[in-house]
């Protein structure tokens, strides 16, 4: 069984640029969050996502945006890339809403000049 | 708001030791509490799932417990090797959906 996949794997890009992040969670699998992680704040959640709809946000401006579509493939927007974004950007799936098991794919390593 | 805490931050042992990761948080309201692997640059890899039910889980070296009344875990690693040279993340699963919040790790180094 595949493992959750995330596209692209690095990433460089310049200050007031956006950028699209892409996971692939494990089949069958309908949640999909996404966390960012940096050197100085960890890892933080930024949203969930289960069938389509947005369940959960963290504590993110609205510069951070996501979806994700019927095949549970989600997708992550930053746009006005700021210095300060410039981290991995991990994405995790799960069965279902209901407090499962989590796994991570390796990770969108952004760089923001 | 839940706080997940790890200590210490670093930890040097010499091959064949045993290891013991600590991890407390503070809202005792947890469905699960999982522990992770990260090596350098990248993702987490899961290793234990405790249930908000179970006290323990065990999985070949490691064995995690869970005490959800004083807030803590710990994950032990039997007969550490220099494979297990990493940081270990633990993470609680709080009422608001799959949203863990994450501790700030350890970070071990097995010297052989």
């Amino acid at each position: 069984k595949a493992g959750v996949t995330q596209t692209p794997r690095y990433l460089i890009k310049t200050r007031g640029q956006q950028v699209t992040l892409s996971c692939s969670p494990i089949s069958g699998h309908r949640s999909v969050s996404w966390y960012q992680q940096t050197p100085g704040q960890g890892l933080q959640f930024l949203f969930e996502y289960f069938s389509e709809t947005q369940r959960n946000k963290g504590n993110f401006p609205g510069r951070f945006s996501g979806r994700q579509f019927s095949n549970s493939r989600s997708e992550m927007n930053v746009s006005t890339l700021e210095l300060g974004d410039s981290a991995l950007y991990l994405c995790a799936s799960s069965l279902n809403a209901a407090n499962n098991e989590q796994f991570f794919g390796p990770g969108t390593r952004l760089t923001v000049l | 708001k839940q706080e997940v805490t790890q200590i210490p931050a670093a930890l040097s042992v010499p091959e064949g030791e045993n290891l013991v990761l600590n991890c407390s948080f503070t809202d005792s309201a947890i469905y699960n509490l999982q522990w992770f692997r990260q090596d350098p640059g990248k993702g987490l890899t899961s290793l234990l799932l405790i249930q908000s039910s179970q006290r323990e889980q065990t999985s070949g070296r490691l064995n995690a417990s869970l005490d959800k009344s004083s807030g803590r875990s710990t994950l032990y690693i039997a007969a550490s090797q220099p494979g297990d040279s990493a940081t270990y993340l633990c993470a609680v699963l709080g009422a608001a959906g799959n949203k863990l919040t994450f501790g700030g790790g350890t970070r071990v180094l097995v010297k052989p």
